[in-house]
């Protein structure tokens, strides 16, 4: 069973719009972690971010911000004023008390911004 | 900086053929794995080791195996490669979840293996 769903397939923006990249997970564990992770058309996949289940805070980087929300299973992404350079396939990603750190991946995001 | 390189980055190999993919990581983590990433399908999780001559199967483990001799190498093994194999395979290694940095996953380039 899909336990990370990203229903968007394909985002097309232009430059400076902010997008929001959205992220629907499901676990029954009351431990587990929720991840970011870019892949640049290079290919290499990046770390963005790491949350733990027991921090709701949210998380500002720069022009990235994650929404964390348990109430609703979700973990959402969001880029403000685009850029192009943020063209990349973005991974959300679940991780559970007994994986060993193994991650379960979305399909992923991606992202186009157009000048 | 973490390094985890690939040993091949393309190959073409033949139906039947037994095809080893290599792995080697320079910052002495316990965790590494083994995903494939297919157009539509993201990134599957194949097998994943959290220390030497352990191994665990990920979600599609089937016609796969895995090596661990050493810490800093990690090999994906096809027995007998099939054309539903064609796929890029991504090695990864991680700190140990006692650091603190669990899950943070850092990625070799990606070996794209064509089977015909």
């Amino acid at each position: 069973a899909q336990k990370v769903t990203q229903a968007q397939t394909e985002i097309s923006v232009v430059e400076k719009e902010d997008v929001t990249l959205d992220c629907v997970y499901e676990t029954r564990d009351t431990t587990y972690y929720l991840f970011w992770y870019k892949q640049p058309p290079s290919g290499e996949l990046v770390f963005l971010i790491r949350r733990n289940s027991f921090d709701e805070q949210n998380e500002i980087s720069g022009r990235y911000s994650w929404n964390f929300q348990k109430s609703t299973s979700s973990f959402n992404f969001t880029i403000t004023a685009s850029q192009v350079v943020d063209s990349a396939v973005y991974f959300c990603a679940l991780s559970e008390t007994n994986s060993g750190y193994a991650l379960n991946f979305g399909k992923g995001t991606s992202l186009l911004v157009t000048p | 900086d973490v390094k985890v390189t690939q040993s091949s980055r393309y190959l073409v190999k033949r139906t039947g053929e037994k095809v080893f993919l290599e792995c080697v990581q320079d910052m002495d983590h316990e965790n590494m794995f083994w995903y494939r990433q297919d157009p539509g399908l993201g990134l599957r999780l194949i097998y994943f080791s959290y220390d030497v001559k352990m191994k665990e199967k990920g979600d599609i483990p089937e016609g796969y195996s895995v090596s661990r001799e050493k810490k800093e190498r990690f090999s994906l093994i096809l027995e007998s490669a099939s054309t539903n194999q064609t796929s890029m395979y991504l090695c990864a290694s991680s700190f140990p979840g006692t650091s603190g940095r669990g899950g943070e996953l850092f990625f070799g380039e990606g070996s794209r293996l064509t089977v015909l």
